[in-house]
């Protein structure tokens, strides 16, 4: 089992439409979770940052940790075509950073999302 | 602040070449991370560097990959031989930590990738 599962799709939705990403983990170290969004042809760049467990929003954007579950989703409200992209979860848990002095971050393979005007 | 500049952004190339990829990070930044992308794998890192120095290289495929940091604006990564297996995206990031509890403000920013096709 790898370390971070996450649905690749792609998911389309019309819109203005709920979405909902969601990624599972295994290794209940883990005590920092993002979000990162990547456009095409592009680099990812950080959408969402939460620690430990419960809900963050910023925006049109919610991000929600379930550390009893080994769960984490991002939900975006009123989708617009501009959230067409990929979007990876990322994990990293305070001991790796620590030991290397860095934040050294375990990825989701990430979703596709296409809105459609 | 340009960000982190990558360059080739595109690089063909026969099997059994020598590949050379260059990274710049965001100057102040103390760590620097070199990943690969593909459909199939998602986003692995490779390597990274902490103060130029490797940290963690456990993500290097094989000998045919190696990565160096002379100083704290400059790293490559580079494949030789190369082999139509290793067609991806590679990414530079880099980011700073300055100690304690993370924050967003230690986030890693990527670069626009190297995208490196073998034939």
């Amino acid at each position: 089992q790898k370390e971070v599962e996450q649905d690749p799709g792609p998911l389309s939705v019309p819109e203005g439409a709920i979405v909902s990403l969601n990624c599972t983990y295994s290794n209940s170290a883990f005590q920092y979770f993002m979000w990162y969004r990547q456009y095409s042809r592009k680099g990812p760049e950080l959408l969402m940052y939460t620690y430990s467990s419960g809900n963050k929003e910023d925006g049109r954007f919610t991000a929600q940790v379930d550390k009893s579950s080994k769960y984490i989703s991002l939900f975006i409200r009123d989708s617009q075509p501009s959230d067409s992209a990929t979007y990876l979860c990322a994990m990293s848990n305070y001991m790796l950073l620590t030991q290397g002095g860095s934040e050294k971050l375990v990825f989701g393979k990430g979703m596709k999302l296409t809105v459609n005007p | 602040d340009a960000g982190v500049i990558q360059s080739p952004r595109h690089e063909v190339t026969e099997m059994g070449q020598e590949v050379t990829l260059r990274c710049k990070p965001i100057s102040g930044h103390n760590s620097l991370f070199w990943y690969r992308q593909t459909m199939m794998r998602g986003l692995e890192l490779l390597i990274y560097f902490n103060n130029n120095v490797p940290i963690d290289d456990s993500g290097m495929p094989e000998d045919r990959f190696s990565a160096k940091m002379p100083n704290a604006s400059f790293s490559t990564l580079k494949i030789q031989p190369s082999e139509p297996r290793d067609s991806a995206v590679y990414f530079c990031a880099s980011s700073f930590y300055a100690g304690g509890p993370p924050d967003p403000t230690d986030t890693q920013y990527f670069g626009p990738g190297t995208r490196l096709t073998v034939l």
